[in-house]
């Protein structure tokens, strides 16, 4: 079954402690991405990356790191969360035909819903 | 101006009513549009995507793009219960080597039975 599958679902944790989001897709795409969702603010992306080793920051990324070192993993990174990045985060995968054009964003993970204390 | 302006609403409507969902958006740039569909608790899914003005129709759904007037629409025809959700619209754009997508708030909207 083709899937984007995020790790954990839920997580509560205390300001400061590093956490990872794992997310892993196995249809593989080549471009993944990171959203947070929240209440009257919508969804906004965090970081994308159009293939291995390729990177770049979307409209919130201050906070978060991301790497790519294959293609099907794509983990999201806090090196140090605090309250204001409680939030519901999304990763999502979609196979890019043509940069700008084909299926974007094609398939979201089920969300990690964040609590930082 | 907001870049994506989305009605919350929530909408009500009964089983087999035709549903009309709305975006407009001030960057002209925009080059592709799409609608997805939220249930509770679970992460968006890709109903629709469109690239050019006019309507692109699927099944029940049809997008519509009005580029000259800035504003796109969704219409489920003969709704369903089932197709209780919230419903976000986003328009992405390709340039300089990166891509902006930016999403609408969503619309959330009950069908009943």
């Amino acid at each position: 079954e083709a899937q984007v599958t995020q790790n954990p679902r839920y997580l509560i944790t205390v300001t400061g402690k590093k956490l990872t989001v794992t997310c892993s897709q196995n249809m593989n795409h080549e471009y993944m991405s990171w959203y947070r969702q929240d209440p009257g603010l919508g969804l906004r992306q965090i970081y994308y990356s159009m293939n291995v080793e390729v990177t770049d920051k979307g409209d919130v990324p201050e906070g978060y790191k991301v790497s790519r070192k294959e293609k099907r993993n794509f983990p999201l990174i806090l090196e140090s969360p605090s309250p204001n990045q409680t939030s519901l985060y999304f990763c999502a995968s979609s196979l890019r035909k043509r940069r700008g054009r084909g299926d974007t964003e094609a398939f979201f993970g089920q969300g990690t819903r964040l609590t930082v204390v | 101006q907001k870049e994506v302006e989305q009605d919350p609403g929530p909408l009500s409507v009964p089983e087999g009513a035709i549903v009309s969902l709305n975006c407009t958006y001030s960057n002209s740039a925009f080059q592709y549009f799409m609608w997805y569909r939220q249930y509770s608790r679970k992460g968006p899914e890709l109903l629709m995507y469109t690239y050019s003005s006019g309507n692109k129709e699927d099944g029940r759904f049809t997008a519509q793009v009005d580029k000259s007037s800035k504003y796109i629409s969704l219409f489920i025809r003969d709704s369903q219960p089932s197709d209780s959700a919230t419903y976000l619209c986003a328009m992405g754009l390709f340039q300089g080597g990166s891509e902006k997508l930016v999403f609408g708030k969503g619309t959330k909207l009950t069908v009943n039975p």
